[in-house]
């Protein structure tokens, strides 16, 4: 079974300045681990995923996630970010074999970028 | 390419009653879930759907249960229902041995009153 943990709720910050949103998992197999947006009444569209490989992964929209196995974690970042990235950011987890792979998610994320 | 559509958007239903949801996967995938997103939550995995055979599970009980139809759409009906069901449900497809990535679809908001 798999665990995912979102450390902070509600992420306030100002436009242009850089954010980190928080993901931590738990699993006693290897993972696939992936991170979802969605905005207000709309499903969940694919920021970036890690499969294997290096452990930068860049998505779109200018985020990329950090995949640390040692410390169980996978948290997103965006350097710069704009009023339009104001959204719910969901991490989630599934394992790496079998064909069925369902996902695990946190309980999201709330950015609100401020003018 | 399409992408995935659920439907209906909205559906007001009344406690007892029984629904169905109904979900076009991307064209080319060919493995189904199904998720529930109770407000302010992320979303809970249901049942996955391949070759048209739940093959997994979540924690929900037998009243909710699902399709798949050979062009790989799909339905989800819950029987019974009760007022901890309003969610929104919400639909993905993938495809097996890809380089694995769900696509989603916008959902379908239920409210049980």
């Amino acid at each position: 079974a798999q665990s995912v943990t979102q450390l902070d709720s509600q992420v306030p910050v100002f436009e242009e300045a850089p954010v980190e949103l928080r993901c931590n998992y738990s699993s006693s197999v290897s993972v696939y681990l992936f991170w979802y947006v969605q905005y207000p009444n709309q499903g969940l569209q694919l920021l970036l995923k890690y499969l294997s490989g290096s452990t930068l992964v860049k998505g779109i929209n200018g985020f990329e996630a950090e995949f640390n196995k040692s410390q169980t974690s996978f948290h997103l970042r965006k350097p710069s970010v704009h009023i339009s990235d104001t959204a719910e950011y969901f991490c989630a987890v599934s394992g790496s074999s079998g064909s069925a792979r369902q996902l695990t998610f946190g309980s999201g994320t709330q950015l609100t970028v401020l003018p | 390419e399409t992408g995935v559509t659920q439907s209906p958007t909205h559906l007001i239903k009344t406690r007892g009653q029984q629904v169905t949801l109904r979900c076009s996967s991307q064209s080319g995938h060919n493995t189904v879930s199904w998720y529930q997103q109770a407000l302010g939550q992320g979303p809970q995995f249901i049942f996955q759907y391949y070759r048209e055979e739940e093959n997994g599970r979540g924690n929900f009980p037998p009243r909710f249960s699902g399709l798949q139809f050979p062009n790989y759409s799909s339905e989800l009906n819950v029987n019974a229902l009760e007022l901890d069901d309003s969610a929104l449900y919400l639909c993905a497809s993938s495809l097996v041995g890809s380089s694995y990535g769900y696509t989603f679809g916008s959902g379908t908001r239920l409210t049980v009153v």
